[in-house]
């Protein structure tokens, strides 16, 4: 069975930095057909994709978003990980981590449950 | 940076099609995929490249991709396809969502 779990912080400060671990299981991140991405999702509003890493550890980071992001994985742990610096409440969200396939296109065909991340003095 | 657009609702009576647009310059010369999410869930993968559908998502969901314009069509709509549908698209190696269409069955 594959699924994906994020763990991290339900709680972060404003100005602290926000890390996000993605453990994934039933795949292996050194399938060259995929990745994974994280994208968050404010309540009640759309989805934003943040960056993704691809099995020869290329990244690509959202263009707004890029100075603060950085993503990583560790592939005997099955795990990736995004660290987001300098939290404000804007950045309260559900972060999801989702399994991305990378034949031909870009999309994301599995998808963990989410966490819920509020900035909050 | 490249943009998509999409309605923000659409009402559908059950049994009728119904039809999400996602708009966005030169759309038609990328791939196009949408997902559903449902209150308080995951989204769910409905459609890739254009008009693919993953194992176990129904048939009544079609999708097309041409000109500026990628349509998700959902065939005699039931009552449990209400439901956030968002597309996506992907420009060079970066990654763009569509606002969302909250689609009412009513």
């Amino acid at each position: 069975q594959v699924t994906l779990k994020e763990s991290g912080p339900v709680l972060v400060k404003p100005a602290e930095t926000l890390t996000l671990t993605c453990t994934v299981s039933g795949f292996s991140l050194s399938n060259t057909r995929m990745g994974v991405s994280w994208i968050r999702q404010p309540p009640g509003k759309a989805l934003e994709w943040l960056a993704h890493i691809f099995s020869n550890d290329e990244k690509s980071y959202s263009t707004s978003l890029k100075t603060r992001l950085t993503i990583s994985k560790d592939t005997s742990k099955s795990q990736v990980v995004l660290t987001m610096t300098k939290m404000d409440p804007v950045d309260t969200a559900t972060y999801y981590c989702a399994r991305m396939s990378t034949v031909t296109t870009l999309y994301f065909d599995l998808w963990g449950q989410g966490t819920l991340v509020t900035v909050s003095s | 940076s490249y943009e998509v657009t999409q309605p923000p609702s659409v009402s559908v009576s059950p049994g009728q099609t119904a039809s999400i647009t996602c708009s966005g310059d030169k759309l038609g010369e990328k791939y196009a995929s949408w997902y559903q999410q449902k209150p308080g869930q995951s989204p769910v993968l409905v459609i890739y490249q254009d008009s693919k559908r993953p194992s176990g998502i129904p048939e009544r969901f079609s999708g097309s991709n041409s000109g500026n314009t990628a349509t998700l069509t959902i065939s005699g709509t039931q009552p449990m396809d209400e439901a956030d549908y968002f597309c996506q698209a992907t420009d060079s190696d970066t990654v763009v969502f569509g606002g969302g269409t909250k689609l009412t069955v009513l």
